[in-house]
């Protein structure tokens, strides 16, 4: 079965520090991985975007990598910021699949002062 | 360049009632994507549409649910004699044409439907 697990479900940092969330996929013959955000009540904003044939992506402070061979990715998160509270989504299209997305549950990040 | 759209934010529906949901995709998308997120839960596909055709819809119920993607005007996911399990957050999500993906997807705010 194709499936996307997020470890941990749940984190709280303190202010500056650096963070990795993780992200883990059973099959991988994957299109590509896409990491989200979530605030409470809202919708879904993309952060970034990994194709199949890439192994990380840079926006600012984020950073996301890939290893398809071990079904992996992660998201570095640095100089963490309360502003960057919220859940943190991982969805996979795999091969085949017509472009669905496969999300994780999420992990929620709590950024305190 | 307008978003996402989808409407209404919130919706409050009595048990055996009837729920739509619009979503309009962003300008020059017209690939359309439903999800459902229930309380506690991940993001669940439901269907997959593209103009006047439903391309993938695995992920939808047999029954009550329906959803279309006419030539003209949103995307509807329309739930028939709506029961309290269909309280959820739906979400909508568009892609530009040809792409299966490789621009990434861009989501609605969502629409918050509460079963009373």
């Amino acid at each position: 079965k194709q499936e996307v697990t997020q470890i941990p479900a749940a984190l709280s940092v303190p202010e500056g520090e650096n963070l990795v969330l993780n992200c883990s996929f059973t099959d991988s013959a994957i299109y590509n991985l896409q990491w989200f955000r979530q605030d409470p009540g809202k919708g879904l904003t993309s952060l970034l975007l990994i194709q199949s044939s890439q192994r990380e992506q840079t926006s600012g402070r984020l950073n996301a990598s890939l290893d398809k061979s071990s079904g992996r990715s992660t998201l570095y998160i640095a100089a963490s910021q309360p502003g960057d509270s919220a859940t943190y989504l991982c969805a996979v299209i795999y091969t085949g699949t017509a472009s669905k997305l496969t999300f994780g549950t999420g992990t929620r990040l709590q950024v305190t002062l | 360049n307008a978003g996402v759209m989808q409407n209404p934010r919130h919706l409050v529906r009595r048990r055996g009632q009837e729920a739509r949901l619009r979503c309009s995709p962003m300008k020059g998308h017209s690939h359309v994507y439903w999800y459902r997120q229930l309380p506690e839960e991940g993001l669940k596909f439901m269907v997959y549409l593209q103009k006047e055709n439903i391309i993938d819809e695995s992920g939808m119920p047999k029954e009550r649910f329906s959803a279309e993607f006419p030539k003209e005007g949103p995307s509807i996911l329309r739930i028939q004699q709506v029961v309290r399990g269909d309280s959820a957050a739906y979400f909508c999500a568009s892609s530009p044409p040809g792409s299966g993906g490789d621009y990434g997807y861009t989501f609605g705010s969502g629409t918050r439907l509460t079963v009373v």
